[in-house]
């Protein structure tokens, strides 16, 4: 069965660059079609939108947040890795990675992680 | 950048319809995706593709899309479907979210 869960550190400092990393079960960033992509929440907020990679190392990334976005994937490891630069307390929220879902108008997310909250403060 | 708006709230009586709307200019002509999360846990994909249910989604969630309104229809509220529903498509490579409604089971 297909599962992602999220890991990294729990607490950063602001400024520093937040590396997180997604680990992909039941399914291979290599196979075709595959999509993963990040979302964020924070607290008491709504879903927010970060990045996703492809099989064929395309990527997308929220306009608002690009500056500061990577997403790359690391086959080997089938794993998938986001990093957020410059962090801020507003980045503090629970981040999510998700599988894609294909559709032919834009598509959904259909296995979610846990989540893992990340707290920015000094 | 492309917008969706949904109500902060919809309440609704236990065992009656409750239908939360997403707003998005042109939304029709996207394909519009629900999820469920309920408090402290992830979010669950409930519709997709305008109104698809995922396997295990029970028939009382259905889905349309028209126009520039989308809506998630839940027939026979339980109070185990009170949770924050999210609407989202894709714009220009992007993923938008709506704000979120929180659906409560009175």
């Amino acid at each position: 069965q297909i599962t992602v869960k999220e890991s990294g550190p729990t607490l950063v400092k602001p400024t520093q660059t937040l590396t997180l990393t997604c680990t992909l079960s039941g399914f291979s960033i290599r196979t075709s079609g595959v999509g993963v992509g990040w979302i964020r929440q924070p607290p008491g907020k709504a879903l927010e939108w970060l990045a996703i990679i492809y099989w064929d190392d395309d990527k997308r990334y929220s306009p608002s947040l690009k500056s500061r976005l990577t997403i790359t994937k690391d086959t080997s490891k089938n794993q998938v890795v986001l990093t957020l630069t410059n962090m801020d307390p507003m980045d503090t929220a629970t981040y999510y990675c998700a599988h894609r879902l294909k559709s032919p108008r834009g598509d959904s997310f259909d296995y979610w992680g846990q989540g893992t909250l990340v707290t920015v403060s000094s | 950048s492309y917008e969706l708006t949904q109500p902060l709230s919809v309440s609704v009586a236990l065992g009656q319809t409750a239908r939360i709307t997403c707003g998005g200019n042109n939304i029709g002509s996207k394909n519009v995706h629900w999820y469920q999360q309920k408090p402290g846990q992830a979010p669950v994909l409930v519709i997709y593709r305008d109104s698809n249910r995922p396997s295990g989604i029970p028939e009382r969630f259905s889905g349309s899309n028209s126009g520039n309104t989308a809506t998630l229809t839940i027939s026979r509220a339980q109070a185990g479907d009170e949770a924050d529903y999210y609407c989202q498509v894709w714009d220009n490579s992007a993923v938008v979210f709506g704000g979120g409604t929180k659906l409560t089971v009175l």
